[in-house]
This record gives C-alpha cells, sequence and structure tokens, in this order.
C-alpha cells in the first residue's frame, strides 16, 4: 500500500540482538495495527496503537506511536528464531477499508 | 476450534477455471473482510461484509470477482474465469461489531494457483 511504508524491507539478525521495525504513514493515523505472519500462514494479531505518544509492549515485543501520529516503531529486544516471520503494519483510512504495510521479513540465525 | 477457518487451504486450478474460496468467520462477529496478498507484498483489501450486506468493495475487486455472506455467516469468494495473475493468497478475516478498536482476526488463507 502507498500509505503504509515499512523498513526495512528484510532484516537478518543474530540470536539475542535487539531490532527495529518502522512504518511510516503518508496520512495522519487514527489506530496503527501490528501484525506478525509465518511464511504462507495467515496474520496473527500483536498490538495495536491508537494515540500519539502511545507504547505498549508484550513479551519481548514494544511498539510505539509517535506523537504526530504519523510513524509507528516495532522493537524486538534479544531477538529469538521464534520471532521469525514477517511483520506487517495496517491501518484504517477510508471508509472500513484497511491498509497493510508492504511487510519486514525477519530471519533469527541462531 | 473457534478461530476464523477457510477452505480449501490449497488450490491448483487451470486458466479460465472457476474456483470458490469458503470462509467461516468466529460466530458473534458481524464484520468480514476478503484480502488479496501476492508474494512479498502485505495483504490488499477486497472487500467488506457488515452482516449480510457488502458495503464496500475495492477496485482490486473485477467483474470476475464475487463475494456473497448470504445469512451473515459464512461468505464465499468465488473467481470466474481465472487468470494467472490471480495467483495469490486469498485472506479473510473477521471483527466484532462493539468496538472501533477491536481488531480483526484472520484466518489460516487459501493459496491459489493457476496454471
Amino acid at each position: 500500500s502507498q500509505e503504509l511504508e515499512q523498513s526495512p524491507q528484510s532484516l537478518i539478525v543474530q540470536e539475542g540482538k535487539n531490532l527495529t521495525i518502522n512504518c511510516t504513514s503518508s496520512k495522519t493515523l487514527y489506530g496503527l495495527y501490528w501484525y506478525k505472519q509465518k511464511y504462507g500462514e495467515g496474520l496473527i494479531f500483536l498490538m495495536m496503537l491508537q494515540k500519539g505518544g502511545e507504547e505498549k509492549s508484550h513479551e519481548k515485543i514494544t511498539a510505539k506511536l509517535d506523537e504526530k501520529k504519523q510513524q509507528s516503531s516495532l522493537h524486538i529486544t534479544a531477538s529469538q528464531p521464534s520471532h521469525a516471520g514477517i511483520y506487517l503494519c495496517g491501518a484504517p483510512f477510508t471508509g472500513n477499508q484497511f491498509y497493510f504495510g508492504t511487510g519486514t521479513s525477519l530471519t533469527v540465525i541462531p | 476450534d473457534t478461530g476464523v477457518s477457510q477452505n480449501p487451504r490449497h488450490k491448483i486450478t487451470k486458466r479460465g477455471q472457476n474456483v470458490t474460496f469458503r470462509c467461516d468467520p468466529i460466530s458473534e462477529h458481524n464484520r468480514l473482510y476478503w484480502y488479496r496478498q501476492t508474494l512479498g507484498q502485505g495483504p490488499e483489501f477486497l472487500t467488506y461484509f457488515q452482516n449480510e450486506a457488502q458495503l464496500e468493495k475495492s477496485r482490486l475487486l473485477s467483474d470476475r470477482f464475487s463475494a456473497e455472506r448470504p445469512k451473515g455467516s459464512f461468505s464465499t469468494l468465488e473467481i470466474q474465469r481465472t487468470e494467472q495473475g490471480d495467483s495469490a493468497m486469498y485472506l479473510c478475516a473477521s471483527r466484532p461489531q462493539l468496538a472501533t478498536s477491536e481488531t480483526q482476526y484472520f484466518g489460516p488463507g487459501t493459496r491459489l494457483l493457476v496454471l
């Protein structure tokens, strides 16, 4: 989607390393969702951010929505092989349509 | 299992054939979405149902595509006269009515290969 750009497109890290994935919107965000997808499978909801400056954590994954509400970051601390997959940000913009970023493919090397 | 289910999980068809996919949402969810995902891309919105009413359709949904949700429960997505460009993962998601902030819950997808 052109509305949501993710970076980097792919990431290869050594187990135990920290990493950050960014999601930048061309429009003001009124809600930003992070999902994880294992190759060839459906999406698993990670967390949702609504308010500018909001930060949420689940296990070793932390997501933030910046004050101006046009960018979000997903940070993984001490990465593990189980973190491998495709990370997608998504947001509602027009009506009931929901847009996704292009995804970030994460590989964690043991 | 109380999650979203999709059938079949995989479909191989020859160009020109018609295919139909089924999605069974979580039972109390009245909102249902279809997406298409091609390799290396995020899912693209196709259509949205609230109960049995199809309220939104993407321009991606050509006239060869039709979706129904006849009783407001399960939904079907049919592709007529399939083309090789239709090869993709087709994802279904459902969502409850009450909270606008509630996430969508995704099914495992149906992977279509058109030969």
